[in-house]
């Protein structure tokens, strides 16, 4: 079955720091990407539309600064968290589209 | 906005009791309706796709129905087993861009 693969599984970071996270669908070709995030006991929320080749959409109430998203090729989009806050910590899940939607398995951010 | 509510929001039951998780939207005009497992701190599992023009979906122990006019789906799972502990999310597609709103989850305990 399709795969999407994402990493870090993890991060740690410090205040003030950026950190990128890659999301890539390793056996079929995605134009279309999703970045969702999700706080403790909370519901995933979406943050952006990755699309291959142009610019992201953002959400509304998402820093389309802070989260920048590009997405150069047919299997990848990266997440970056730019200055990154403690208040950033939080769960940020990819998803491709390859009918239905594929998921990856999710990376930690912890900002100290 | 599409809002998208799970009751309860935890579930504690002895192994061999069949469950029943409730999830409410408020716009009826929705494309799909996807249920997911996730274990803690991992990403989501697809355990059932119910397009609009479908009243439900079944596989294995599992079956999904979907009542669009009442905004309501219903996941029941089979005689549980300790394995199935995890927490259920359900998400509605917004119109036919894949794009979903979650709800927050039932989160469910199988006692041995």
């Amino acid at each position: 079955g399709a795969v999407v693969s994402q990493h870090p599984s993890w991060v740690i970071c410090k205040s003030g720091t950026s950190v990128k996270i890659e999301c890539r669908s390793l056996d079929f070709q995605a134009t279309t990407m999703f970045w969702y995030r999700q706080f403790p006991k909370q519901s995933l929320m979406l943050m952006a539309t990755s699309n291959e080749g142009s610019k992201a959409t953002y959400e509304q109430g998402v820093e389309k600064d802070k989260f920048l998203i590009n997405h150069a090729s047919l299997t990848l989009s990266t997440l970056t968290v730019t200055s990154a806050h403690p208040e950033d910590s939080s769960f940020y899940i990819c998803s491709a589209l390859n009918s239905p939607l594929h998921f990856g398995n999710g990376t930690r951010l912890t900002v100290t | 906005k599409q809002e998208v509510t799970q009751i309860p929001a935890a579930l504690s039951v002895p192994e061999g009791e069949n469950l029943v998780l409730n999830c409410s939207f408020t716009d009826s005009a929705i494309y799909n309706l996807q249920w997911f497992r996730q274990d803690p701190g991992k990403g989501l599992t697809s355990l059932l796709l119910i397009q609009s023009s479908q009243r439900e979906q079944t596989s294995g122990r599992l079956n999904a129905s979907l009542d669009k006019s009442s905004g309501r789906s219903t996941l029941y799972i089979a005689a549980s087993q300790p394995g199935d502990s995890a927490t259920y999310l359900c998400a509605v597609y917004r119109e036919d861009d894949y794009k979903l709103s979650f709800g927050a989850g039932t989160t469910v305990t199988v006692r041995a």
